[in-house]
């Protein structure tokens, strides 16, 4: 069963870091370009960033550069993303997605992970 | 950064009503257009990718068409469970934006 998992979400004051992470499952992770993307609390979406199959191709929103660090561990099946200086509007679901084709940069995504809450507040 | 627009922002709709959903770009993005499906506290689910291309395990009343810069996402008979919020989404580059939604109610 095709899965992604996303976990390490929290409270965190404003400037603090955290890091979340996406394990996925039942299918080969080393193929496919993975992304994050976020939902403020009733608000719609946002894309974060991605990274390609083999970790050497990383975009950011605007939002977050200089700031947020895309990583994976393809021997581990697992993504990651590292939030430095947080703020209050970085409050939000934080969702894993993988794109649709594989060994491709740039595609829909398919598959998304159920989501992860993070709440900066001091 | 490429804008998204829907319209309209939410709609009203009674069960077997065949509903429009239109998702413009400010500058032409092919066919790389996706919609999805959003239910409170869920995940997005994916409906229709490369603008007109039904997800696997899509009811067929769900269709898309367009290119370019206009796209529409058609519901041909509501059903209970397609009342949700819609988002497009453009990948034709990045930043992948979205369009801000469109909240389909119970009419």
């Amino acid at each position: 069963q095709v899965q992604l998992v996303e976990s390490g979400g929290g409270v965190v004051q404003p400037g603090r870091s955290l890091r979340l992470s996406c394990a996925a499952s039942g299918f080969t992770f080393s193929n496919y370009a993975m992304h994050w993307v976020r939902q403020a609390p009733g608000k719609g979406l946002e894309w974060v960033t991605v990274i390609s199959y083999d970790g050497n191709d990383k975009y950011y929103a605007d939002s977050v550069k200089g700031r947020f660090t895309i990583s994976r561990d393809n021997s581990k099946n697992t993504l990651y993303l590292q939030m430095n200086g947080l703020r209050v509007e970085d409050t939000a679901v934080f969702y894993c997605a993988r794109d649709r084709e594989k060994l491709v940069l740039g595609d829909a995504f398919d598959i998304w992970g159920q989501g992860t809450m993070v709440t900066v507040s001091s | 950064d490429i804008q998204m627009t829907q319209s309209p922002s939410s709609l009203s709709a009674s069960v077997g009503d065949r509903v429009t959903i239109t998702c413009r770009a400010s500058q032409a993005i092919n066919v790389w257009l996706v919609w999805y499906q959003q239910k409170p506290e869920t995940a997005p689910r994916p409906l229709i990718y490369a603008a007109s291309s039904l997800q696997s395990g899509v009811p067929s009343r769900f269709s898309g068409s367009g290119s370019g810069t206009d796209f529409t996402l058609t519901i041909s008979s509501l059903q209970p469970e397609d009342f949700a919020t819609y988002y497009c989404q453009q990948y034709n580059s990045y930043p992948y934006t979205f369009g801000q939604g469109t909240k389909l109610e119970i009419k």
